[in-house]
Order: structure tokens, then sequence, then C-alpha cells
């Protein structure tokens, strides 16, 4: 039971540059959720998926699109990275019957 | 609009002392209140969590933490610091109005712990 998995652990683009940030969960949660954490701002929600199939723009969604590919899978889109994108990115998924958020390692995204 | 602040970008306590991280919530309706440890360069770790019933709650660690209606405070304590509880402290709040979605969450800017021995 390997939680929530993201990949890559580490990215450094160039400006104009697309990527995608995969997350998976093996708790067979319905709920995934896309953050950014910046120095000093806390996390904020880029976007989240109540099921397989359904997406949400949450706080700061500018600049990204997702998928959710199945219940397993969330993927994260950057079509055009800009340096105001550098951030560390975190996907966590959601279990309703404790009301807890479960996150991932992260990815430490750095856009030249 | 729910939302969480954290007045307190560092607190600093010696160890074996005990420590209060603070946290003041705005949120329409009933509030569920949570907070979650974030160790360097790792994700972050859910400590505990305020839904109804006892206004004092138990979590993970020795961590425990205290809603306070009328102040709209949910403030993070522990009666004597480690130095491994050092980490980055974040609160979060979410509706339990039906119209909430999905459980999403509000986070405080987060507070950085440090227990010097």
């Amino acid at each position: 039971n390997a939680g929530v998995t993201q990949t890559p652990k580490f990215q450094v683009l160039k400006t104009g540059q697309s990527m995608t940030l995969q997350c998976a969960q093996d708790m067979n949660h319905n709920s995934m959720y896309w953050y950014r954490q910046d120095p000093g701002m806390g996390l904020r929600l880029i976007y989240y998926s109540a099921s397989e199939g359904t997406t949400d723009k949450g706080e700061v969604p500018n600049g990204y699109n997702v998928s959710r590919l199945n219940k397993r899978e969330f993927s994260l889109r950057l079509e055009s990275a800009a340096p105001s994108q550098t951030s560390v990115y975190f996907c966590a998924s959601r279990n309703p019957g404790i009301d807890t958020q479960y996150f991932g390692p992260g990815t430490r995204l750095t856009v030249l | 609009a729910q939302s969480v602040a954290q007045p307190e970008d560092q607190v600093n306590v010696a160890e074996g002392n005990p420590l209060t991280v603070k946290c003041t919530y705005s949120v329409s309706g009933n509030p569920y209140l949570f907070w979650y440890v974030q160790y360097p360069n790792r994700g972050l770790q859910f400590l505990l969590k305020y839904i109804t019933g006892d206004n004092l709650v138990k979590g993970s660690y020795g961590f425990e933490a205290e809603f306070n209606k009328s102040q709209t405070s949910f403030h993070l304590k522990k009666p004597s610091a480690l130095v491994s509880d050092s980490a980055l402290y974040f609160c979060a709040v979410r509706a339990s109005d039906r119209g909430s979605t999905l459980g999403r969450l509000y986070f405080g800017r987060g507070t950085q712990l440090t227990v010097w021995p």
C-alpha cells in the first residue's frame, strides 16, 4: 500500500516548455486534489476531482489543466510553463469515511 | 468564504516546555478543522481534526487542539515539546454545509515550529 505517489520528484523547465505531473493513489478514494505550495502562502488548491471523469477549478487554476484518467490517477499539465509556476506541487486524495486528505511527497518544479 | 489565519510565522520553544501554535478561522456554517504537519522535503501528514463533540481533540505524537467557537480559534498544543517536533504546521478548515464541495480544504500559511535543545 503505497498511498499517494507522485512523479517526478524534481523537474527543471525552460519558459514555454510543457510537462505533466503524475499522481496515483491506491486507496480507492474518489476525491483527488492538486495543490501548490509557495513560501509564506501555504497550500493553494489548483484543481480537484470528485470522481473519474469530473474535474473542477480551485483557487489558482490559470496556466494548468488536469485529467482524471481513472479512479487511481490524476495528472496536472503545464502547457506553457512560466517562472511564476516555480513551486512545490502536492497531490492528495481524500478518505470520506474519516474526512482526511492524504498527501503525496511532492514535485519540486523550477521554471527558468 | 472560508479562510484560516496563522498569526505567527515562527514559534520557538525549548525542549520540555509547552508549545502552542495559533489558528483562527472564518467559515460559513459549522467548521471542520484540521492540523497537518510537514517535515522537510516531505508531504503533509494529518495530525488531528475537530468535527463535533468535545472541544479538546487529541491527535498523533502527543498533540492536542482546543476548539473555541466564540473566539473562532483552533490552537494546537503539546504539554512538553521535543526537538523532533520541529516542522512546519498547517491549520485548515472546511465548511460542513451540504454546499461545501468535495471536502475542499482551505489552508493557513503555516507556522514554522523550532524546538531547541
